[in-house]
């Protein structure tokens, strides 16, 4: 079975600076997702990024980028050039790779307050 | 492109009832995965349905049941509630297709229990 770990339950950022949230997970498995979503307020859990675990580069999308350390099973987010639209909870998830592979694992989630 | 319909948005049952949960998947989107969200448990996986079979399933006792109909659209139902099942319900969909795994979450319905 898989675990994803967040250990930071808050976090808070002055506006148009970076932060960086952490996750780590535990699994067997060689080949999977990893993501990072995102659920503001209104609830509408949203996808952020994701991470094939046999790429090595890491994944970036605009201000969103990760870094992931497979060896030591580390999925970490980094927000640059925060706005007050990023305050919302963020969740890490796993996902095994292969045709039957349809479940996500979830940590606990980080609230993360981005401040004016 | 319409986004993951999930209805009803609330929902308020009393220990005992049962309750049937709807969500409209994406078009062209094959998999929708239900999952609970609580303050407490986090988000759990309840189960994943592709092409009307079940292909994944949570550690969720056998109250909790689902389908998948052959547009694609699922329901989900709890027998017997019980006061732990308050919880908000998401469904996601994807189209499960070689490498193309994302998933769209739909708003959740929000179910109260008393």
């Amino acid at each position: 079975a898989q675990t994803v770990t967040q250990s930071q339950p808050e976090m808070s950022v002055q506006e148009a600076e970076t932060v960086t949230l952490s996750c780590t997970y535990d699994t067997s498995e060689n080949n999977y997702y990893l993501f990072w979503y995102k659920q503001p307020p209104s609830r509408q859990m949203i996808l952020v990024i994701r991470q094939e675990a046999y790429k090595q580069q890491n994944a970036t999308e605009n201000r969103f980028s990760v870094n992931f350390q497979k060896a030591a099973k580390s999925f970490s987010l980094k927000i640059s050039d925060s706005q007050l639209g990023d305050t919302a909870m963020y969740f890490c998830a796993f996902m095994k790779r292969g045709p039957n592979a349809g479940k996500s694992t979830f940590g606990d989630g980080t609230t993360l307050t981005v401040k004016p | 492109k319409a986004g993951v319909t999930q209805t009803p948005r609330y929902l308020i049952k009393t220990r005992g009832q049962q309750v049937t949960l709807s969500c409209s998947p994406i078009s062209g989107h094959r998999s929708v995965s239900w999952y609970q969200q609580t303050p407490g448990q986090g988000l759990q996986f309840l189960f994943e349905y592709f092409s009307e079979t079940q292909r994944n399933k949570g550690n969720f006792p056998g109250r909790f049941s689902g389908r998948q109909f052959s547009n694609s659209r699922s329901e989900m139902n709890v027998s017997t509630l019980e006061l732990g099942d308050s919880a908000l319900y998401l469904c996601a969909s994807s189209i499960r297709t070689g490498e193309n795994t994302e998933a769209f979450f739909g708003q959740g319905t929000r179910l109260t229990v008393v």
